[in-house]
């Protein structure tokens, strides 16, 4: 089974602190996807990319930044965490082509205080 | 943009068929229809997918009208494990968007 791992199940920070929340997949999925959680707003795209140091903005990039400097590994860094920025964090991944959709991470929820 | 629209909950007896509805009116000729599931605290889960035809597996059937506006996931005999959130989702190997889903809850 192809697996999709995030570092940490929970995590807790403070305002201003810089964050890294890390994604690690085993099956050579060229494409890798971060997205976070909201209550009542369902699944929203932060970044994703399609190769190696490659990388696209989803629909809300603001206050985050990822790394992707090899295949198997996607980080979502966030430069000065905020309170606004706790969430559950879900990392995906898939080949291009794949008809099988995504293999998503368990999730990381991150709570800032 | 989801492009996709779910009622937000639904409930279903347990054992019954849980029928879940989907509008994607505005879906082109080569997006595909895929329905994942989210349990409560974990990462959302491939269902099933199909583009013009009926499909079937072993965890559920999905029915796509002629003209592919809608469709609508069929879980045949529903357990309590089935209580989720359901995903429905047009996608042609880009970035995937997800709505807010329907959330079912199977009742004894």
């Amino acid at each position: 089974d192809v697996k999709v791992t995030q570092s940490s199940r929970y995590l807790v920070k403070r305002t201003g602190e810089k964050v890294f929340l890390e994604c690690v997949q085993d099956m050579d999925h060229e494409n890798m996807f971060w997205y976070r959680q909201d209550p009542g707003l369902g699944l929203r795209l932060i970044y994703f990319s399609y190769d190696v140091k490659m990388k696209e903005k989803g629909d809300i990039p603001e206050g985050y930044s990822v790394s992707r400097e090899k295949k198997e590994r996607f980080s979502l860094i966030l430069e000065s965490a905020s309170t606004n920025q706790t969430s559950m964090y879900l990392c995906a991944s898939s080949w291009t082509g794949d008809v099988y959709g995504y293999t998503f991470g368990s999730g990381t929820r991150l709570t800032v205080v | 943009d989801a492009k996709t629209t779910q009622p937000p909950s639904m409930d279903c007896a347990e054992g019954r068929a849980a029928n879940l509805p989907c509008n994607h009116s505005t879906i082109s000729g080569n997006e595909y229809v895929y329905w994942y599931r989210q349990i409560h605290s974990q990462g959302p889960q491939y269902i099933i997918h199909g583009l013009k035809n009926n499909e079937t597996n072993e965890m559920a059937s999905l029915i796509i009208t002629e003209d592919r506006k809608s469709s609508t996931l069929i879980l045949p005999h529903a357990t309590l494990r089935d209580t989720a959130v359901y995903y429905c989702i047009v996608y042609n190997n880009n970035d995937m968007r997800f709505g807010a889903g329907t959330r079912l809850t199977v009742k004894p």
